[in-house]
This record gives C-alpha cells, sequence and structure tokens, in this order.
C-alpha cells in the first residue's frame, strides 16, 4: 500500500561500479526528488524533476545523474561509485504545483554501501 | 553553508514531559517550515508545518512557535510518550511552489518512561 517504494533497500557496491536505485510513486505526483542522508548532515537534495523525462540539479548533484521516464518512475544513477557515496538515499514524491507548498512523501529509503 | 541549524543535537526527557526543539535559519526568503519526524529505518513523515506569516501552529500536543524577527522557530511536544522518539527534522523552503526543501541536521528525541 506504501505510495513510494524504492529498490533495492540494500546494496553492497564497488568502487568504480555503476549503481542505479529506482522509485515508483503511486500519488499522482508531478514532483520527485532524491535526497541523501549520512549521519549528521540531515538530508540535502540531489536531484528533482517535476516532469517525465526532465530533471534537475539539486544542492549536490555532482557524481549523481536522474532520469525520469514517467511520471510514476524516478531513478538515479552513479555511473562511477565512490566510497564517499556510502549513505542512505530517500526517494519522494511531492504535491507541490497542487498546493501552495508542498508536502513530501518519502519512501522508506535505500541504503548503500561502496566497499 | 548551513542555512537551517537545529539544536540540540539530542534530548532526552522523561515521559509526561515537554520537549523543546529549537531551529534557526539564514535565508530571509524562507517562507515555509515544516517539521518531519523520522523513526529508525524509515523515511521522514510531515508532522506539522507552518508559514511565516503565522507565530504559532498547534496540533494536538505539538506546536511550532515562529519568530520571524529573529529567524528563530521552536517546536514544542507537549506530554511527550515513548513513541515520540525519533528525529526530528526542522526544514524550510520559500514559496517557490516546488517542494525543494532545506533540512536542519536533525534532533534525536529520546522519551523515557
Amino acid at each position: 500500500e506504501a505510495a513510494v517504494t524504492q529498490s533495492p533497500r540494500s546494496k553492497v557496491a564497488v568502487t568504480g561500479g555503476k549503481v542505479t536505485l529506482s522509485c515508483h510513486q503511486t500519488n499522482n505526483h508531478d514532483y520527485m526528488y532524491w535526497y541523501r542522508q549520512d549521519t549528521g548532515h540531515g538530508l540535502r537534495l540531489i536531484h528533482y524533476s517535476y516532469v517525465a523525462d526532465s530533471t534537475e540539479k539539486g544542492d549536490i548533484p555532482d557524481g549523481y545523474k536522474a532520469s525520469r521516464p514517467s511520471q510514476e518512475n524516478f531513478s538515479l544513477i552513479l555511473e562511477l561509485a565512490s566510497l564517499s557515496q556510502t549513505a542512505v538515499y530517500f526517494c519522494a514524491s511531492s504535491d507541490a504545483g497542487q498546493t501552495n507548498t508542498g508536502q513530501l512523501y518519502f519512501g522508506e529509503g535505500s541504503k548503500l554501501t561502496v566497499l | 553553508q548551513q542555512q537551517v541549524r537545529q539544536s540540540p543535537q539530542s534530548l532526552t526527557v522523561w515521559e509526561g514531559e515537554t520537549a523543546i526543539l529549537n531551529c534557526s535559519y539564514e535565508n530571509s526568503a524562507f517562507d515555509y517550515f515544516p517539521w518531519y519526524q523520522q523513526f529508525p529505518g524509515e523515511g521522514p513523515a510531515l508532522l506539522i508545518s507552518i508559514l511565516s506569516v503565522s507565530n504559532k501552529k498547534e496540533d494536538g500536543r505539538f506546536t511550532i512557535f515562529f519568530n520571524k524577527r529573529e529567524k528563530k522557530l521552536s517546536l514544542h511536544i507537549a506530554d511527550s510518550q515513548p513513541g515520540d522518539s525519533a528525529t526530528y527534522f526542522c526544514a524550510a523552503s520559500g514559496w517557490a511552489n516546488t517542494g525543494k526543501l532545506t533540512f536542519g541536521h536533525g534532533t534525536i528525541l529520546r522519551v523515557h518512561p
């Protein structure tokens, strides 16, 4: 019944390898986001999208790409994973555009460990 | 540059006490301030929010006090319960209607029974 689902929930990757994190939402929201959470750093915005086939850079986009092939799906791609990208990644959708503020609805997170 | 700051980093209170979590910001363009609650192993979820045109917002045991002049706000949790033990994030955005939030580092709240 979860409206924002992420896969995989956990992944171990090797340095230099490619990693794709996927997100699917059933909220019918236009906006989707990828945030990164590190202990002691809160959440930081990596990429976001407000329409299919278009993505925007967030506050920390370096080393990440994003893809929005449809309204429901939003992927985060690490072409060359590095140790510093070990973190928990959260996808979210938002009713921004339908309301004047935009509540975020988060998935359960994807824990990425780069070795 | 940390635009949204929270204090304390962690807070422990006894059941029934009022927990006070503090937040401050630097960007005068911020107009919307939500608080998100996160339990271990879960994504954050919206708890309560306030717009800068108000100085107080209540929702049950949760109250936000907002001081625009000082760029400060606080979340008061009255009659704290063990189930309130979680990490609380203060966030901020402008009325740009994009949902882009800047988060603080969070306050870990522990409520002892």
